[in-house]
Order: C-alpha cells, then sequence, then structure tokens
C-alpha cells in the first residue's frame, strides 16, 4: 500500500510528552516528514529527513523511524502545540503523499 | 529565505478550468522542484503535483488527465491549471517548493470553490 496512516486524534497534558506515529510500507524505503498546521494557515514543516529540524524550530519537537513507521515526538508540550499534524513521504514512482492527519489536544 | 505569493481565480463554475500561478520570490526556481498541494474543508492535505524543470513534470495519479503544472524562469514563477473543475476540486491550493523531498516553503493559500 502506499498509503500513509496517522491516529485521527490524541490527547496531550501541558508540559507532558507525546508521541505521534505514522505507518505504511513506503516508510521502510523513504524518509518521512513532519508538518504543524494551524486553522487558517499554511503547514509549516517541523521535521525533513525523518530526524532534521529545520531552523527555528524548537528541539521539543523531534522525529524518529524504523521500519515501516515513522514518529514525531514533543517533550514538554505546549498550549501552543495544539494543532493538526501530517506526515509526508513518497514511493518508489516519486507520487508524495501524506498521512491523514492527527488532531493534537493539549489538556 | 524564499517567499511565495501565490494567485488566482477563486471562484469557478462546475466544468470551468482553474489556474493559479504562485510567484518566487527572494530564491531561484532552478534546482528545485516545485508543487502544488490543496486541502478540501474539513480534509487533510492533498499532493497534486509538481514541475521539475521545463520538460518535466510529476502528478499525482489520479490528477493526471486533467493536469498541468510549468514554470516561468523568466518571471520566476510556476503555474498549475486543472481541467473541468467539479465540487469536489474545491479546496484551498498551496505552492510549495520542494528541498529534500519536503515542502519547505509555502505559499498562503488561495481558497478555490467551485459551486453552480
Amino acid at each position: 500500500s502506499s498509503e500513509l496512516t496517522q491516529d485521527p486524534a490524541v490527547s496531550v497534558a501541558l508540559g507532558q510528552t507525546v508521541r505521534i506515529t505514522c505507518r505504511g510500507d513506503n516508510l521502510r524505503r523513504y524518509f518521512a516528514n513532519w508538518y504543524q498546521q494551524k486553522p487558517g494557515q499554511a503547514p509549516v514543516l517541523l521535521i525533513y529527513n525523518q530526524e532534521r529540524r529545520p531552523s527555528g524550530i524548537p528541539d521539543r519537537f523531534s522525529g524518529s523511524g524504523s521500519g515501516n513507521s515513522a514518529s514525531l515526538t514533543i517533550t514538554g508540550t505546549q498550549a501552543e502545540d495544539e494543532a493538526d499534524y501530517y506526515c509526508l513521504s513518497r514511493d518508489i514512482s516519486e507520487q508524495r503523499m501524506f498521512g491523514g492527519g492527527t488532531k493534537l489536544t493539549v489538556l | 529565505q524564499v517567499q511565495l505569493q501565490q494567485w488566482g481565480v477563486g471562484l469557478l463554475k462546475p466544468s470551468e478550468t482553474l489556474s493559479l500561478t504562485c510567484d518566487v520570490h527572494g530564491g531561484p526556481l532552478s534546482g528545485y522542484r516545485w508543487s502544488w498541494i490543496r486541502q478540501a474543508p474539513g480534509k487533510g492535505l492533498e499532493w497534486i503535483g509538481e514541475v521539475v524543470n521545463s520538460d518535466i513534470v510529476n502528478y499525482k495519479t489520479a490528477h493526471r488527465s486533467r493536469l498541468s503544472i510549468s514554470m516561468d524562469p523568466s518571471k520566476n514563477q510556476f503555474s498549475l491549471t486543472l481541467t473541468s473543475v467539479t465540487a469536489a476540486d474545491t479546496a484551498v491550493y498551496y505552492c510549495a517548493r520542494v528541498f529534500n523531498n519536503a515542502f519547505d516553503s509555502w505559499g498562503q493559500g488561495t481558497l478555490v470553490s467551485v459551486s453552480s
């Protein structure tokens, strides 16, 4: 399958750590990238090449991956981290695909 | 820091053609791929396709028959054309730069509504 699967919703207590997971066969071959999207805004790149963080992204965001899954971890979650999170990867035919998105609620 | 500014018609009738353009400021077109992504109301992100250079494009299979993406290096811009639109094409459309297989810079988004 060329799809990427994410849990639709996850919640986390303020200041705690949360992991958002993305699964798909293509992740065995290609890295995942992660985006944060807040209502009415364009997505923001948080993690690329599975674990690299663009300049300006807080270090509480980290990425990892193994086998057919990739994860975005937020350590010390802030209220402002409440948003939708999407993974992105590609397949061997250079078709790019996003996961369905995970809505993160900060309690 | 590259900035993308997109523009185009936001209201269409079924069967019409969607046309959007993305101006690239602060960086060259050459050396990068340039993509279009859309998001239907209340839904997730969908990659539509990209232009690699003047001769090479890469389209999502499902849209290949209706889609055209091109670039104009002289104007530092790239464009999207989607023919025979239906209500299912109603979405916010984003242009974006591809870097390391990720979209690292995004346009502001354009809401395109298809309604009779």
